[in-house]
């Protein structure tokens, strides 16, 4: 079945770390990948996208790689702050002739002072 | 500011009701996404349309229903209601070319329905 997994436990880090958060997928060959962020209570905001030929993207602190072998992506903030804590959410858009986001479950990132 | 408005924001009702939530997307965006959020569920795709048409489809219930009308704005209609449909029903709206997802979602702050 298709599936796309992001660590459930919360991670934890230290202000001023690098936090690296994982998206695994299996069966999708996706077109592109998205990262969001989402606070408690409010919709997700978009962060990067990935394509499948781009095998990395960077925006000030935010880093995202996009390894279509692996099937994986790794979405890294250089530099964490408190106010980075958030959940982060990876989707795909499952292939070129559709439009269908889907999303995974999402990491929650906690960084304390 | 996303851009994209819902109403309601809260909604509280029983089970066996109808409810409809409204969605206008940003200005110029023609598409309209529905998700459902619930706890232990994540981000689920409920149904997309573009430009007044529905162009994919998730696991969206036969409980449920959805349009988009010529002015672009969406309504999901959510029928015969269970404890099981409370849930956080985000709209996101998009630019989309024909065929091709060529950017990012734009997010609502959500209808968060309760069915008791």
């Amino acid at each position: 079945s298709q599936k796309i997994e992001q660590n459930s436990e919360a991670l934890n880090i230290q202000e001023g770390k690098t936090a690296t958060l994982t998206c695994n997928y299996t069966n999708y060959s996706p077109a592109y990948l998205q990262w969001y962020r989402q606070d408690p209570g409010r919709g997700p905001v978009f962060l990067l996208l990935i394509r499948e030929n781009e095998k990395e993207k960077r925006k000030e602190r935010l880093k995202v790689t996009f390894d279509t072998t692996l099937k994986q992506s790794l979405f890294h903030i250089t530099a964490s702050q408190p106010a980075d804590s958030a959940t982060y959410l990876c989707a795909l858009v499952v292939s070129y002739n559709t439009d269908k986001l889907i999303f995974g479950t999402g990491t929650r990132l906690q960084v304390f002072p | 500011d996303s851009g994209v408005t819902q109403t309601p924001k809260h909604l509280i009702t029983a089970t066996g009701q109808r409810v409809t939530l409204r969605c206008s997307p940003r200005s110029g965006d023609l598409s309209v996404y529905w998700y459902q959020q619930s706890l232990d569920q994540g981000l689920q795709f409920l149904i997309q349309y573009y430009n007044g048409e529905e162009r994919a489809k998730g696991n969206i219930l036969e409980r449920f229903s959805a349009q988009q009308f010529p002015d672009l704005h969406s309504e999901l209609n959510l029928s015969s209601l269970e404890l099981g449909d409370s849930a956080l029903y985000f709209c996101a709206s998009s630019v989309t070319s024909r065929g091709q997802n060529t950017g990012e979602l734009f997010f609502g702050e959500g209808s968060r329905l309760t069915v008791l």
